[in-house]
This record gives C-alpha cells, structure tokens and sequence, in this order.
C-alpha cells in the first residue's frame, strides 16, 4: 500500500529539548516537504527536498533542519524547540515537483512544546 | 513568490443545496491547480485538480473551474451532504523549471458547514 508514515503521531515535549520527526515514503517518490498547519494559517512549507542530499527552505523554515540522505526518509528536526513551534506537521511526497504530480500527505504529528 | 487567497473561510449550507469556494492566484506560471478536503484530525486529501489547458473539470458532484486570464479558480460541490463537512484548501503551482522551487502553495483554507 502506497503511504507516507510520520512518527511521532503526538508528542509533548519541553523547551529546548531536540527532537526529530521522522517520515518515510515507500512510493520512491524524488520530491518530500514538509508543512505546518496552524489555525487560520493553512498549510505553510518549511522544507522541501528535490531529491537526495538536495533540500531547501520553504515558506517558515526558521527553527528547522532537515536531511535528505535516503530517497525514502525525510526527517524534521527541531535542535532547540520552542513554544511557538506547537503546531500540527505533515510531511508530503510526490513523484517530483514537476508537472502537477499528486502530493500525498503523512498522517500528521501533533507537536505540543511547552 | 505565489500567494493565493481563499473565500470564504466559513462557509454554511443546507444540506442539498451547493457550496462554492473561490480561489484567486497571484503568478501567471501557474498551471497546476488542487483542491484538498480536510477532515477534523485527518490529513488532507486530494479530491479533484485541474491543469491550466482545461477550464472545467467534474467528478461527480464536484467540478472545478478555471479563469486563467482573471487567475483565479473555484470549487463547486452540488447536493452536498453531511459528509461534506469539512475545511477544504485550494492549491497552486508551477511545473518545475531547472529544478525550481515550486511547490505547491495553499489557501488558508474554507470551513464548509453542511446544515441538516
């Protein structure tokens, strides 16, 4: 079955204490990103990757990093996480960033920091 | 870079009737155009799409169309029904051109209220 898994679902964690979200593809799509949702804000890009080892900064991506060093896996890390980063993430893939392909979205991970 | 405003961002009907959600877009580069239904706690989901060479697209009790002269690009959802209750997001971009950064970029999305 063609998904996009994101793990953790849900998480609470404290002020700068790093954590990574990870998210895998098993579609060997070229191009992941990954969004935030926030109430009233939709979906906002924070990273996207073209394919493997090339990444760049989307919309938000101010407290974020990413790595790109298999095709399948696209991990959000949060080096120093802080309470304005609470907010609902989905990580996406499509086939590439080309041609209007289908973006397929992971599950999301609920992100509480406090 | 693209922006894109959405209306309404709430939006209320009787079940039965239809429900229209508007989009407008800001680069005339655009050619790709998506609409996404998200339901609450879900992720969201693709329900139809269209591409800048067609001006109107229908499945089912869902069309879309497009203006590419006025840039700018609407849901219709005839019938609805209470499974339609959602917040529905419309979406542009651009096909990729020497590896450009062209993803898609959302509406703030429209919280549709099916009434009974």
């Amino acid at each position: 079955e063609a998904q996009v898994t994101q793990n953790p679902r849900y998480l609470i964690t404290v002020t700068g204490k790093k954590l990574t979200v990870t998210c895998s593809q098993n579609m060997n799509h070229e191009y992941m990103s990954w969004y935030r949702q926030d109430p009233g804000l939709g979906l906002r890009q924070i990273y996207y990757s073209m394919n493997v080892e090339v990444t760049d900064k989307g919309d938000v991506p101010e407290g974020y990093k990413v790595s790109r060093k298999e095709k399948r896996n696209f991990p959000l890390i949060l080096e120093s996480p802080s309470p304005n980063q609470t907010s609902l993430y989905f990580c996406a893939s499509s086939l590439s960033n080309r041609g209007g392909n289908t973006i397929y979205f992971g599950e999301g991970s609920w992100l509480t920091v406090v | 870079g693209e922006n894109v405003e959405q209306h309404p961002s709430t939006l209320s009907v009787q079940e039965g009737d239809s429900a229209v959600i508007k989009c407008t877009y800001s680069d005339s580069a655009s050619n790709y155009f998506p609409w996404y239904k998200q339901e609450l706690g879900k992720r969201p989901q693709l329900i139809i799409d269209i591409r800048s060479n067609v001006g109107e697209k229908k499945d089912q009790r869902i069309a879309v169309t497009l203006n590419k002269t006025a840039k700018h690009f609407s849901l219709h959802i005839t019938e609805t029904q209470p499974e339609d209750s959602a917040v529905y997001f419309c979406a542009a971009s651009k096909s990729g051109s020497g590896g450009g950064a062209d993803g898609l970029t959302f509406g703030k999305g429209t919280h549709l209220i099916i009434q009974p």
